[in-house]
């Protein structure tokens, strides 16, 4: 078990809909990244917060938002729904100091079915 | 920016052999950190390695080891005795020194023949 729970497991909706993810990192860790993958494809990153600050953004469309709350969860958000947004979406969490040598450690991920 | 190659779409390995994914890597950062995750069939990331770019010694985690070779840029990762549920597909990853950003390779699928 990592420590990092996402929610939910599994997620079936239509095209055009609106759907939240929700992660909540390790207890202590500070960054929060998101990333997509999609069928036999790798993980492409999407977004990373630190201590509720979004601090990168990678290949995150504009119909995808993201925020990390005071209480450091984070929450990720897709509208506007198309069929090639299915995928399975992490979570990963880690303390996210300076010393460059903490690893990300992945919640199970939800996947996404857009029909 | 950082990149991470994996030129091994897919392995095979007898069980019981010693098995090496190849990882070459891409950075202007001084200080960073490598790190392998094996994503099995049923969907989850599991870390596995770590190598800092100021350790001197291989990283080593029972059967797996990194194989480190700071000025070819390489970071492979060497499996001693394959079990058949080291079936899976395994991705190297690159730690960015200030921004704290992982890069992932596409991976490198796996599959231990009995």
């Amino acid at each position: 078990d990592s420590g990092v729970t996402q929610t939910p497991k599994h997620l079936i909706t239509a095209t055009g809909q609106r759907v939240t993810l929700r992660c909540s990192p390790r207890s202590g860790d500070l960054s929060v990244y998101w990333y997509q993958q999609s069928l036999d494809q790798g993980l492409q990153f999407l977004i990373q917060y630190y201590n509720g600050e979004e601090r990168a953004k990678g290949n995150i469309l504009e119909r995808f938002s993201a925020q990390q709350f005071p209480d450091l969860h984070s929450e990720l958000n897709l509208s506007s729904l198309e069929l090639g947004d299915s995928a399975l979406y992490f979570c990963a969490s880690s303390e996210g100091g300076r010393r460059g040598n903490s690893p990300l450690h992945f919640g199970n991920g939800t996947r996404l079915t857009v029909t | 920016a950082q990149k991470i190659t994996q030129t091994q779409p897919g392995m095979f390995v007898q069980e019981k052999e010693a098995v090496t994914l190849d990882c070459t890597y891409d950075t202007s950062d001084q200080s960073y950190g490598l790190f392998w995750y094996k994503q099995p069939s049923s969907g989850e990331m599991i870390f596995l390695i770590y190598q800092g770019s100021y350790d001197e010694q291989n990283a080593t985690e029972g059967r797996y080891s990194l194989n480190f070779q700071k000025a070819r840029k390489s970071a492979n990762l060497v499996i001693s005795a394959s079990q058949l549920g080291d079936s899976a597909m395994y991705f190297c990853a690159i730690l960015g020194g200030t921004g704290n950003q992982f890069y992932f390779g596409t991976g490198t699928s796996l599959t231990v023949i009995p």
